[in-house]
Order: structure tokens, then sequence, then C-alpha cells
């Protein structure tokens, strides 16, 4: 089955710094991966998706990813991390086959520091 | 812009009751999910309904579990007797293409709390 590995539940980066979350999938074929983040109190919010179009995706906010097949990730980058962004960072997998559910990754908690 | 909607935001129930989930999905949107986030763990898929059947569902969507789109708009999550480890955040999300690729919208959840 298709999974995805969040390494780093809780990430601190100051204000102004990059911020790097990473997510590894595990895929026997290409898959559509997205980013999906949470802000406290609310539901899921897509920030970019890879659909095996451009390999470098940019997203909502500022936010971009770069799908790297040999490396089997799709970690999440924004040059310069605004209060804003303290969140929880959700990376997601569809599976292989007709089915289109998506499976999660277990999150990363991004905390800003001023 | 458009936006799923869920009621209520927050659903307490004493162990054993049947609760029932309510989601407005967006108008026009074809495919629709059920999700759930136990405290502390991962978003887990429960379900998705399309054409006005189950899709797919997960091994957690058991005979407890029951969903149902009874007008045309509305998309509900019944829990037939709810357990302690019923209690989660409930999500619903819809799609309007039938791609794989296509984005899922979801909703704000309701939390459920079985005591």
């Amino acid at each position: 089955a298709q999974s995805v590995t969040q390494l780093g539940s809780h990430v601190s980066v100051s204000e102004g710094a990059l911020v790097l979350l990473r997510c590894n999938y595990s895929s026997s074929v290409p898959p559509y991966l997205f980013w999906y983040v949470q802000y406290p109190n609310q539901g899921l919010q897509l920030l970019l998706k890879y659909t095996s179009a451009a390999t470098l995706v940019k997203g909502i906010n500022g936010f971009e990813a770069e799908f790297k097949k040999s490396e089997t990730s799709f970690h999440l980058t924004k040059p310069s991390a605004h209060m804003s962004d303290a969140a929880e960072y959700f990376c997601a997998v569809t599976p292989s086959g007709s089915a289109r559910q998506l499976t999660f990754g277990s999150g990363t908690q991004l905390t800003v520091l001023p | 812009e458009p936006e799923v909607t869920q009621t209520p935001s927050h659903q307490v129930t004493q162990m054993g009751q049947e609760v029932i989930l309510r989601c407005v999905p967006i108008s026009n949107h074809l495919y629709f999910y059920w999700y759930r986030q136990i405290l502390g763990q991962k978003v887990e898929f429960l379900v998705s309904f399309y054409n006005n059947e189950i899709s797919e569902k997960s091994e957690i969507f058991d005979d407890q579990f029951s969903v149902e789109r009874p007008d045309g708009s509305n998309f509900t999550l019944k829990i037939r007797s709810t357990k302690l480890e019923d209690s989660a955040m409930y999500f619903c999300a819809s799609v309007a293409g039938t791609g794989k690729g296509d984005t899922q919208y979801f909703g704000p959840g309701t939390r459920l709390t079985v005591l």
C-alpha cells in the first residue's frame, strides 16, 4: 500500500528563515502527492499537489515542493517563514489503482519564532 | 468561495448511542469522503461515496458505520452504537471531478466525544 513518512513531528524556525518540511513516499509507480495545511480549529486546506506534470510545484502562500523520484521525496519549502505559517502540515498520497482516497502522513507541527 | 460545511462542530454522546454527523459538500461536486483523526494520530480514510453508493471503504468502516446522501445536498455519516474509541475529529471532503489528482476540499470537522 502507498504511504508517506514525514520526518520530524515538530519543526521550529525563526521568522524569515527557510522552512523545510520533509516527506518521503513509498510507491512502485509515480503517485499523486499533496501537501495540506491545518490551522488551529480549522479543516485541511490544500497547499499544492503533484500530478505528474512539472516536478517543481508552486502552491499558495509562497510554498513550493519538488518531486524527486530518485529520492522518493516531496519536501515542502518556503524561502522565508512568516508568523502566519505556524500550523500543522500534512503530506498525503493517493493509492495505486483506481482508488482516490488520501493516505496521510503523521503531520509536522511548524512553529515560527519571532 | 464555495466551501464544505459540517454540523455540529462538536458532539458529545454517551457510549452506545447513535450519532449522525452532517456535511454539506460543495455544490456540483461528485465524490464525497469521510476521514477521521483521533487526537494525536494521523488523518485516516473511512469511506468514499460516488454516484449514490460507496466507492471505497477502509477497515475502520465496519457495520457500525453508514453513509447517506438523503436529499442531494447533505452527506451524512451515522455511527449506530458509539464506542469510546470513536472519539475523534471527523472530516468530510468533496471533489469536483473523478480524476485521482483532483483536489479534495475539506470541511472544518466535527469533534465527536464519546463518554
